[in-house]
C-alpha cells in the first residue's frame, strides 16, 4: 500500500531564516505531487505541483520554491521566511486512476514563523 | 479556470439529525468530485467521491449527489454523530487537469 511521509512534523523558525520541508511517497511510481498551505482556520491553498522529476508548476508567486529531485521526493524551500509563511503545510500525491485525480494527503508540517 | 463555491461555511446540528453541504462548480468539463474530512489538527482525508457518469453514491451514513445540468453536488450525512464534527471540503477536477480545485470548507458541529 502507499504511504506518504512529511518531516518535520512541527517547526518554529525566526523571520528571515531558510526553510526546507521534505515529502516522500512509498509504494507507488511516477505520482503527481502537490504542496498545499493552510493558514489557521482557513482553506487549502495549492502552492506547487509536479507531474514528474524536475517538473514544477507554481500556483502562487511568493518567496517559496519547490523541487523534485527524485520520483517520489518533493521538497519545499524558502531562502528567507516571512511571518505570513506560518501555517500547516500539506504534501499530497495522486496517481491518475482511470483518468481521475484521487489525491491523498500526508500528515503535514506545522510551521510557526516568529 | 474552474471555480468551486461551498455552502454553508458553518453548520450546527443535533446528534441524529441530517447534514447537507452543497458545492457548485463552474467548468462543465469537470467530471470528478471528491469530498474530504479534516479533523482538528489532522490531514484532510478522502471520505467519498463521485464521477460524472453517476448521479448518486452512498457509503453507509454518507452520500453524495451530482447534478451535472445545474453544476452542483452535495454531501449528505445521516444520523449524525459527535465524531462527524470536522471541516469538510469539496473539490472538482477533470481528466485533463492535474490538480483539484477546492471549496472553502464547511465547519460541521454535531452537538450531543
Amino acid at each position: 500500500s502507499q504511504t506518504i511521509h512529511q518531516w518535520p512534523a512541527t517547526l518554529v523558525q525566526p523571520v528571515g531564516s531558510p526553510l526546507s520541508l521534505e515529502c516522500t511517497v512509498e509504494g507507488t511510481s511516477n505520482p503527481n505531487l502537490y504542496w498545499y498551505r493552510q493558514a489557521a482556520g482557513r482553506g487549502l491553498q495549492l502552492l506547487f505541483y509536479s507531474v514528474g522529476i524536475g517538473q514544477i508548476s507554481s500556483e502562487v508567486p511568493q518567496n517559496l520554491s519547490a523541487s523534485r529531485p527524485q520520483d517520489r521526493q518533493f521538497i519545499l524551500s524558502s531562502k528567507k521566511l516571512l511571518l505570513s509563511d506560518s501555517g500547516f503545510y500539506l504534501c499530497a500525491w495522486s496517481v491518475r486512476t482511470g483518468g481521475y485525480n484521487e489525491q491523498f494527503f500526508g500528515p503535514g508540517t506545522r510551521l510557526t514563523v516568529l | 479556470g474552474e471555480n468551486v463555491e461551498q455552502h454553508p461555511s458553518t453548520l450546527s446540528v443535533q446528534e441524529g439529525d441530517s447534514a447537507v453541504i452543497k458545492c457548485t462548480y463552474s467548468d462543465s468539463a469537470s467530471n470528478y468530485f471528491p469530498w474530504y474530512k479534516q479533523e482538528l489538527g489532522k490531514r484532510p482525508q478522502l471520505i467519498i467521491d463521485i464521477r460524472s457518469n453517476v448521479g448518486e453514491k452512498k457509503d453507509q451514513r454518507i452520500a453524495v449527489t451530482l447534478n451535472k445540468t445545474a453544476k452542483h453536488f452535495s454531501l449528505h450525512i445521516t444520523e449524525t454523530q459527535p465524531e462527524d464534527s470536522a471541516v469538510y471540503f469539496c473539490a472538482a477536477s477533470n481528466t485533463g487537469f492535474q490538480k483539484l480545485v477546492f471549496g472553502t470548507g464547511t465547519r460541521l458541529l454535531v452537538s450531543p
